[in-house]
Parts: C-alpha cells; sequence; structure tokens
C-alpha cells in the first residue's frame, strides 16, 4: 500500500464549478500535511499547508481528518489557471529523523474547461 | 530572486557513464534535498542534507552519491548511470530540518539513460 494516496483524476471541472479530492496517509504519526500544486513540466510549489482545524486561502479550502487518515482540497469558483497537478504531501513523523522528510502522493489532475 | 537552479535541465547517458547534477539556492536555506520523479509516482527522496556538512540516505539512494559542498551547492552524482535512473530530478531546499516548513524547488533535470 502506498503512503500517499490519491486519485490520479483527471477531474474535468467547468470554469466557475467546485472540485473536491481526497487523499489518504497510512502513517499515523505524520504530523506536517501540505498541498503543492504542480504545472505540467513544472516543479512543484506549495500551495498550503493544512491545519487541524482546517483552513482557508481564497477559493481554495483544506481539511484534515487525523481520525480516519485524510486530507481533502476544495476549489471553489474555478478558474483556468487552476488546472494543474495537486500532489498531498505529508511529513514521515514527529522524530528529530523524519521531521523533514516528506511522502508525496502521486497527484489528483484536475482540468478546468471553459 | 533566482530560488534554487539546477543545471543541466536536459542530459541524455549512455548506460555506464557518469555525470553530476548541481544545485544551488541563494535563500540561505540550512536544509537541501534531492528527489527523483516517475510517471504514475509522487516524488521520492534520494539524499538529504538537513544542514551544512551533513548529507543522509533518503528513500531510494541506490547508484547516487551527494555532496554538501556548502551552504548554497549541493550536488547529486550518478558514477554509472542505469536505464533505471531515467527520470525528471528535483533539488528542493528549506530554511530549517522540519516538517512544517516549506520546500521550494529548482526546475528540475529530465535524464534519459539509454
Amino acid at each position: 500500500r502506498k503512503e500517499v494516496e490519491q486519485d490520479p483524476g483527471p477531474f474535468n471541472v467547468p470554469e466557475g464549478a467546485t472540485v473536491a479530492f481526497n487523499c489518504t496517509y497510512s502513517n499515523s504519526a505524520s504530523q506536517s500535511f501540505f498541498w503543492y500544486r504542480q504545472d505540467c513540466r513544472k516543479e512543484p510549489k506549495l500551495l498550503m499547508s493544512v491545519y487541524s482545524s482546517g483552513n482557508e486561502d481564497g477559493r481554495f479550502t483544506a481539511q484534515l481528518n487525523r481520525a480516519s487518515q485524510y486530507i481533502s482540497l476544495l476549489i471553489r469558483d474555478s478558474k483556468l489557471s487552476d488546472s494543474a497537478t495537486y500532489l498531498c504531501v505529508v511529513n514521515r513523523g514527529a522524530t528529530t529523523d523524519s521531521w523533514g522528510k516528506l511522502q508525496f502522493g502521486a497527484g489528483t489532475q484536475v482540468v478546468v474547461t471553459p | 530572486n533566482a530560488g534554487v537552479t539546477q543545471t543541466p535541465k536536459f542530459q541524455v547517458l549512455k548506460t555506464g557513464q557518469s555525470m553530476t547534477l548541481q544545485c544551488a539556492q541563494d535563500m540561505n536555506h540550512n536544509s537541501m534535498y534531492w528527489y527523483r520523479q516517475d510517471p504514475g509516482m509522487g516524488l521520492r527522496l534520494i539524499y538529504y542534507s538537513a544542514s551544512e556538512g551533513t548529507t543522509d540516505k533518503g528513500e531510494v539512494p541506490n547508484g547516487y552519491n551527494v555532496s554538501r559542498l556548502n551552504k548554497r551547492e549541493f550536488s547529486l552524482r550518478l558514477e554509472s548511470a542505469a536505464p533505471s535512473q531515467t527520470s525528471v530530478y528535483f533539488c528542493a531546499s528549506s530554511e530549517q530540518w522540519r516538517g512544517a516548513e516549506t520546500q521550494y524547488f529548482g526546475p528540475g533535470t529530465r535524464l534519459l539513460v539509454l
């Protein structure tokens, strides 16, 4: 079983619509959670960190469910520029050795259509 | 504001050849990382340097070596390239070795081993 699992998609979304997708992680010791965005043939870039209480950044909302070990991302009022692959990222644990080690999901592709 | 730079952008090698991938960051970050990204898989950590003067193995270190030349530079060496090392390689850096730190990525090196 992969440590971080994501639906690869693609999620085809009309412009202006809402799209949401989840990712599950297997390491219960993970302490830090993120969504990164990766455009085609580009490097990943941080979209947002995910906090226990859930957090919002403009049109993007992230939720964390520690009990069920999943995080979610919701995009409201989708723009053409939101077309990208969204990477779910968790750190490997709370020990000094694992703090900075990130585990990446393979990504969920979102395609926003006019 | 260059951020993280990588050279070369593209490289074709024959099996058995060696090469060094260069990475530099100008953000005064303490921690640096090398990842590889293969289709359908998340980024996988090859080696990391939590701070200047230290390097450690990540998830997939076999066939690679690294050098943290100074605080700015972290190179990845393939001593005897194999077709299984065909991949996109990303260098990243973060301010500290902490789980909650944002990692900033370079633009990547696309490597084809024939």
